[in-house]
């Protein structure tokens, strides 16, 4: 399967600050990508839906001025956390798919805990 | 509509025995279904996925079956193995969205 990269696996901020999470489609060009976040032992929450070079899509009650995403290239998109606070702690995970694709890749997560 | 239910929450099984785990929808414009595999700490991985024109598909010790009628699918592992401990999602995709939409998760827990 297609390799899909995250980076930092693990971030620790302070309240306040800001957190940009990458996402990489390694070896594929990624038109579609997706963010998702996950609260311990819960499902998968889908954030948004970006298409490269067009503004994401975010799902209801996600609030886009505070999870900012841009997808500029086929192979990356990123995910700022603004202003972050402390209920802003979660696993973030992104997948990314293809032309045509009905398959999602997902990357390995993102650890972020706001201080 | 949206909507993946997915049962059990969490199922302990002895190894070498089958693992079944179900899911149910309503969405009839959902056209296909995916079972991740997530490790604690981890991204999901796809295990394995069907689309409705099919009633089973197998791959390894892994099979869906579906049930277009019923709107039902389930992922059945055979000769279960302490390494198949993990947490499994069904999810759904179509009706004119490109996103996946997540069952609830069943946390299995193989025996030695």
């Amino acid at each position: 399967g297609a390799v899909v990269s995250q980076h930092p696996s693990w971030v620790i901020c302070k309240s306040g600050t800001s957190v940009k999470i990458e996402c990489r489609s390694l070896d594929f060009q990624a038109t579609t990508m997706f963010w998702y976040r996950q609260f311990p032992k819960q499902s998968l929450m889908l954030m948004a839906t970006s298409n490269e070079g067009s503004k994401a899509t975010y799902e209801q009650g996600v609030e886009k001025d505070k999870f900012l995403i841009n997808h500029a290239s086929l192979t990356l998109s990123t995910l700022t956390v603004t202003s972050a606070h402390p209920e802003d702690s979660s696993f973030y995970i992104c997948s990314a798919s293809g032309v045509g694709d009905n398959e999602q890749f997902f990357g390995p997560g993102t650890r972020l805990t706001v201080l | 509509q949206q909507q993946v239910k997915q049962s059990p929450q969490s199922l302990i099984v002895q190894k070498g025995g089958i693992s079944i785990i179900n899911c149910a929808y309503e969405n009839t414009a959902f056209d296909y279904f995916p079972w991740y595999q997530q490790f604690p700490g981890k991204g999901p991985a796809l295990l394995i996925a069907i689309r409705p024109d099919v009633s089973e598909k197998k791959e390894g010790r892994f099979t869906i079956s579906f049930n277009k009628s019923a709107k039902q699918f389930s992922l059945h592992i055979m000769d279960s193995q302490p390494g198949d401990s993990a947490t499994y999602f069904c999810a759904a995709k179509g009706a004119g969205r490109r996103a996946l939409t997540f069952g609830s998760g069943t946390r299995l827990q193989v025996q030695p």
